[in-house]
């Protein structure tokens, strides 16, 4: 199937970490996406991972990939206001142009 | 670097009238154009693959007719939604690549309110 998936929503405090998750099911997926998209605003992307990673590290941003369990996260360290919008998941996979895009996560920081 | 923008940002149209909606990769060459649309608090839906110089390859349930591609440049691509009506009414956004490469970038959107 094409399912990716995520929790709607993710509530946290200014300065503490947030973890947003994301499950796949395909397992011929090359590349996995984090994009980051603000209200009335197109798809800006954060970062990615080649499929045969399990890890990316990219300032506050920690990726995680689990290949075995189709389980990749995005970790933003000291979560800023900034940090509110909506994260995508996505998956690109060698055998169609496709990009699969998840649910969405909206992500809601407070003072 | 890897700048998408769209033309028009927002645009309020009639019923039965036509609009078109660019999509231009601004410091790349964009080989590959993506449309999507996007329903309120949803994930956003493939519309359609565009290669430049190539017809468009439409997902399943997409009407090609109503929704004609052209990708005629390596910067360009359009969007025309011919004879909308109000369910028309949706957040359409582009994304492009270039050859070798698998990110996509894109565009800020357009939101398209048919009445």
């Amino acid at each position: 199937g094409e399912d990716v998936e995520q929790s709607l929503f993710l509530s946290v405090r200014e300065g503490d970490s947030s973890v947003i998750n994301c499950t796949y099911t395909d397992s011929s997926s090359t590349y996995l996406y984090w994009y980051k998209q603000e209200p009335g605003a197109g798809l800006q992307l954060l970062t990615y991972i080649f499929s045969n990673m399990d890890m990316k590290q990219d300032q506050r941003l920690t990726v995680l990939l689990n290949k075995k369990d189709k389980h990749l996260s995005l970790r933003i360290a000291d979560t800023q206001t900034g940090d509110s919008a909506i994260y995508f998941c996505a998956e690109s996979r060698m055998s169609t142009d496709k990009l699969i895009f998840g649910t969405g996560t909206r992500l809601q920081v407070f003072p | 670097g890897a700048v998408v923008s769209q033309h028009p940002s927002r645009v309020i149209c009639k019923s039965g009238t036509s609009v078109k909606i660019e999509c231009r990769s601004l410091d790349f060459q964009a080989t590959t154009m993506f449309w999507y649309r996007q329903f309120p608090k949803k994930s956003l839906m493939l519309m359609a693959t565009s290669n430049e110089g190539s017809k468009a390859t439409y997902e399943q349930g997409v009407e090609k007719d109503k929704f004609l591609i052209n990708h005629a440049s390596l910067t360009l691509s359009t969007l025309t939604v011919t004879s909308a009506h109000p369910e028309d009414s949706s957040f359409y956004i582009c994304s492009a690549r270039t050859t070798g490469r698998e990110t996509q970038y894109f565009g800020p959107g357009t939101r398209l309110l048919v009445l």
